[in-house]
């Protein structure tokens, strides 16, 4: 089956700590994305990708760090540095071109400890 | 820039009860429009979409219909279920890489 996976479901992170999560596609997918959803909210971008070795900052970047060594996988990095980084963290992925759909992974929360 | 706005939930309905969820946006040029369903600690999932003006996209009895003179892509079901109940995110984009998310509304649908 073709998809989009998401590891751990679950992710404790302590005080100081990086955390990474793991975004993996086999849909063939050239662009890739990250989104942070709280609350009642919509989704806000973090980073976005349509190429290997090359990402893009999207709307709220800070504190967080991605890498696009392969076209599957678009692990994203939540650093010490994101101060409030409680939320429900969701991968997407689409074909490149213009109005592309976008296809979702089942999402990693993030909790702090 | 481009933006999303959708009714505010959270929407309570009966069984068979008759389904509009209001979405408007604002683009700069001619943008896909989408709505997509996420259900309790998962993620979201294409509900339906439309490409151009006055297209209608469908799935699983839920309709909209992509209304360039009014910026609307209003999302329609005409017996919702229990099964239904989930949290309902319109979305556009006009470059594949930018897309724009409204809130979300929540439905309840009660036996």
């Amino acid at each position: 089956d073709g998809g989009i996976t998401q590891s751990p479901k679950y992710l404790f992170r302590k005080e100081g700590q990086n955390v990474t999560l793991s975004c993996e596609q086999n849909l063939n997918h050239d662009a890739m994305y990250w989104y942070r959803q709280d609350p009642g909210q919509g989704l806000r971008l973090i980073y976005y990708s349509q190429i290997v070795n090359d990402f893009q900052k999207g709307d709220i970047a800070e504190g967080y760090s991605v890498s696009r060594e392969k076209k599957e996988s678009f692990p994203l990095t939540v650093t010490s540095a994101q101060k409030n980084p409680t939320a429900f963290y969701l991968c997407a992925s689409s074909n490149s071109g213009s109005r592309e759909t976008q296809y979702f992974g089942p999402g990693t929360r993030l909790l702090v400890l | 820039g481009n933006s999303v706005t959708q009714m505010e939930g959270p929407v309570t309905l009966s069984e068979e009860a008759f389904l509009t969820i209001n979405c408007t946006y604002t683009a700069t040029g001619y943008p896909s429009l989408f709505w997509y369903v996420q259900y309790p600690g998962e993620g979201l999932q294409l509900l339906l979409k439309a490409t151009k003006a006055d297209d209608k996209g469908s799935n699983k009895g839920f309709e909209a219909t992509y209304r360039k003179e009014t910026t609307s892509f209003h999302l329609e079901k005409g017996s919702v279920q229990v099964s239904d109940s989930a949290v309902y995110f319109c979305a556009l984009t006009d470059s594949g890489l930018d897309m724009r998310f409204g809130a979300g509304t929540r439905l309840t649908v009660k036996p």
